[in-house]
């Protein structure tokens, strides 16, 4: 299986920050990767596929970048709203899905 | 606009087999476009796909859960089913249904709610 692994495990930031999360893939999976973000008690909600792509819905402040086995997730400037978990997941067709161990961006 | 809701027990006994379905609204599960998943989330394990099926029938599920895992689909009720056989306390965790998009290769972008199943004697 193919292993996901995110740093930092948890980001703390300000309201206004700009801030990258990284995902790594034990192998190459193009850019056939995602993240989501998960609050309390809740689903995790798509926000990029693709690894650039934007979810419909999904405010511009998000963006993704990345091919291979290095990806990013950035947040232009944070929203209260986006203080959550965030997670990576590889859609690799040939390989089970399997996600990151999560990012907590927490409140500074 | 697109629901999925699972239901099920709560309370499942260690060794037996855990039962869940969930209920698609808003949508037709036999649309061609798409596939529907069972996906669970523990403290320990994090978020782990269990399975998909296709309107069809075919099925695909992760290899370390392979052997314990069945899932159906019911196109007259608009559902899809989990079973899970031998259950023990590792298999306690929330359980979510999501859809994705094989046609225009979209990952989950419409989950359930999650129903919280508990392996207890």
């Amino acid at each position: 299986d193919i292993q996901m692994t995110q740093s930092p495990s948890t980001l703390s930031a300000s309201v206004g920050d700009r801030i990258s999360i990284t995902c790594r893939a034990s192998q190459s999976i193009s850019r056939w990767l995602a993240w989501y973000q998960q609050k309390p008690g809740k689903a995790p909600k798509l926000l990029i596929y693709k690894a650039s792509t934007l979810e419909s819905g999904v405010p511009s402040r998000f963006s993704g970048s990345g091919s291979g086995t290095e990806f990013n997730l950035t947040i232009g400037s944070l929203q209260p709203d986006d203080f959550a978990t965030y997670y990576c997941q590889h859609y690799n067709g040939f390989s089970p899905y399997t996600f990151g161990q999560g990012t907590k961006l927490d409140i500074k | 606009q697109l629901q999925l809701q699972e239901s099920g027990p709560g309370l499942v006994k260690p060794s037996e087999t855990l039962s869940l379905a969930c209920s698609v609204s808003g949508g037709s599960i036999s649309n061609n476009n798409y596939y529907w998943d069972w996906i669970r989330q523990s403290p320990g394990r994090g978020l782990e796909w269990i399975g998909s099926i296709y309107f069809s029938g075919r099925t695909y599920y992760n290899p370390a859960l392979k052997s314990r895992v069945t899932i159906s689909v019911d196109t007259s009720q608009n559902q899809f089913s989990l079973n899970l056989s031998s259950v023990t306390a590792a298999d306690t965790a929330v359980y979510y249904c999501a859809r994705r998009d094989g046609f225009k290769n979209i990952p989950f972008n419409c989950w359930g709610q999650g129903t919280l199943v508990t392996v207890s004697s």
